[in-house]
């Protein structure tokens, strides 16, 4: 069985910082890797993938994860973030044997002037 | 526009009622899925079919029910067996499995 867990349930950081959302993942099988933003009161929308390839993904809105399989993880970074940014963040996994994707717990991003 | 519409937006449900769930896709995606979401526990699976007339449980599924009578559409029964059904429901497309999800715009379900 896969899991996700997302490692802070709440990230604030000031306008124009960095930031970093963490994402483990446990799989007994090569796993797809996914981050997913909602705005509040509205769907989940794509924000990057990883499928196979280059273990940097290049995402919407200047956002880049890394897949690090050694570590399971796959970490959500923006090197300077907007208040548009103030969202939720969700990581998800899927295998292609289930069908399914599994979500982490999501993680609220709070961008503060 | 292509996309995932879902209705209604907003839904009350009183006790002992079963009310039901629209999500409708114009995406031409096989496979379709309902989510539920309460604060602090990110998605939980309801149900999913991958292909029409054929559906799963997910990992929550009592107290709901599905139906995938034609590609486009996947509503979600929310029966009175459902004791606490007040959630954020969203539904989801794909065009496979291997693939991201697109999601509707949810529906959020209280009861009176």
């Amino acid at each position: 069985a896969q899991s996700v867990t997302q490692l802070d349930s709440q990230v604030p950081v000031f306008e124009e910082a960095p930031v970093e959302l963490r994402c483990n993942y446990s799989s007994s099988v090569s796993v797809y890797l996914f981050w997913y933003v909602q705005y509040p009161n509205q769907g989940l929308q794509l924000l990057l993938k990883y499928l196979s390839g280059s273990t940097l993904v290049k995402g919407i809105n200047g956002f880049e994860a890394e897949f690090n399989k050694s570590q399971t993880s796959f970490h959500l970074r923006k090197p300077s973030v907007h208040i548009s940014d103030t969202a939720e963040y969700f990581c998800a996994v899927g295998t292609s044997n289930t069908g399914k994707l599994i979500f982490g717990q999501g993680t609220t991003l709070q961008v503060k002037p | 526009d292509g996309g995932i519409t879902q209705s209604p937006k907003y839904l009350f449900r009183k006790e002992g009622q079963n009310v039901t769930l629209s999500c409708e896709q114009n995406l031409n995606h096989d496979a379709m899925y309902w989510y539920r979401q309460d604060p602090g526990q990110g998605l939980r699976l309801i149900y999913y079919s991958q292909i029409v007339n054929d559906f799963q449980k997910g990992d929550i599924a009592e107290g709901y029910s599905v139906s995938r009578e034609k590609k486009e559409s996947f509503p979600l029964t929310v029966t009175s067996a459902q004791k606490n059904p007040t959630a954020f429901y969203l539904c989801a497309s794909s065009k496979d499995s291997l693939l991201n999800q697109y999601f509707g715009a949810g529906t959020r379900l209280s009861v009176l």
